[in-house]
C-alpha cells in the first residue's frame, strides 16, 4: 500500500536556526497537504499544495510540492520557540478525502 | 471555523467494558474519520464514513465499529476495551480541503 515517509524523524534547533523537514511517498500524489502538532495537542492543517513544483508561503514557512509530485519540503527560516511540534505531510489514498499521514518530524528548539 | 468536539479529553475504562466516543462537527462536512494515535506508530485510520449510515474500514478496524446516525456525529465504539487499545483517539472531518481534528480523547484500559 502506500507509504508516506518523513525525515528527520527529531530535529532539535537551536532558535534562530532554519529547519527542514522532508516528505516522501511511494505513489504519485494528486496534493499534499501539511499538519502542525503542539505537544499536548492535535493536529492543525496548515496547508495544500496541488501543482507540480508548487511553492507557497506563510510568513516564515515555505512549502513546496516536487515536480513528479511524490515528495515535498516544509522550510522554516529563523525558528522560534511557536514553532516547536510535530509537522506532519499527509497525501490522499483513493477517494472519499481520506489521507495517509507521514511519520512526522519532531522539531524542537534550543533557547 | 469548522468546530470538531470530542466528548472526553481523559477516559480510563476497564479491560472487557464497551466503550463509547464520540465526535460531533459543527459545519456540515460529509466526511469524518476516527484515528488512533501512537508514539513511533503516527496517525492510524480505524474507520471513515462519507455520509450518514454509510462507513468504510480503514487500516486498523479490528476490535472497532462505528455508528453515524446523523451527519453531524460518527461514533466510535470498542467493543471490549483491551489493553492494546490504550491510546489517543482523535476524530476529524473534512469537505474538499484539509482535516478539521478535534481535540482527542486519551483512553486508558486498566
Amino acid at each position: 500500500g502506500q507509504q508516506v515517509m518523513q525525515i528527520p524523524q527529531y530535529q532539535h534547533v537551536q532558535e534562530g536556526e532554519d529547519f527542514t523537514t522532508y516528505c516522501n511517498s511511494s505513489t504519485t500524489l494528486s496534493n499534499i497537504q501539511w499538519y502542525k502538532q503542539r505537544p499536548g495537542g492535535h493536529p492543525v492543517f496548515l496547508i495544500q499544495l496541488v501543482k507540480s513544483g508548487e511553492v507557497k508561503k506563510q510568513k516564515r514557512l515555505t512549502f513546496q510540492f516536487g515536480e513528479a509530485k511524490k515528495n515535498s519540503s516544509l522550510h522554516i527560516t529563523a525558528t522560534q520557540t511557536t514553532d516547536v511540534g510535530t509537522y506532519f505531510c499527509a497525501g490522499p489514498r483513493g477517494g472519499n478525502e481520506k489521507l495517509t499521514f507521514g511519520t512526522g518530524t519532531r522539531l524542537t528548539i534550543i533557547p | 471555523d469548522v468546530k470538531v468536539t470530542q466528548s472526553s479529553r481523559y477516559l480510563v475504562k476497564r479491560t472487557g467494558e464497551k466503550v463509547f466516543l464520540e465526535c460531533v462537527q459543527d459545519m456540515d462536512h460529509e466526511n469524518m474519520f476516527w484515528y488512533r494515535q501512537d508514539p513511533g506508530l503516527g496517525l492510524r485510520l480505524i474507520y471513515f464514513s462519507y455520509d450518514v449510515k454509510m462507513k468504510e474500514k480503514g487500516d486498523i478496524p479490528e476490535g472497532y465499529s462505528v455508528s453515524r446516525e446523523k451527519k453531524e456525529r460518527f461514533s466510535l465504539i470498542l467493543e471490549s476495551a483491551s489493553t492494546n487499545q490504550t491510546s489517543m483517539y482523535l476524530c476529524a472531518s473534512s469537505y474538499l480541503s484539509g482535516y478539521t481534528f478535534g481535540s482527542g480523547t486519551r483512553l486508558t484500559v486498566v
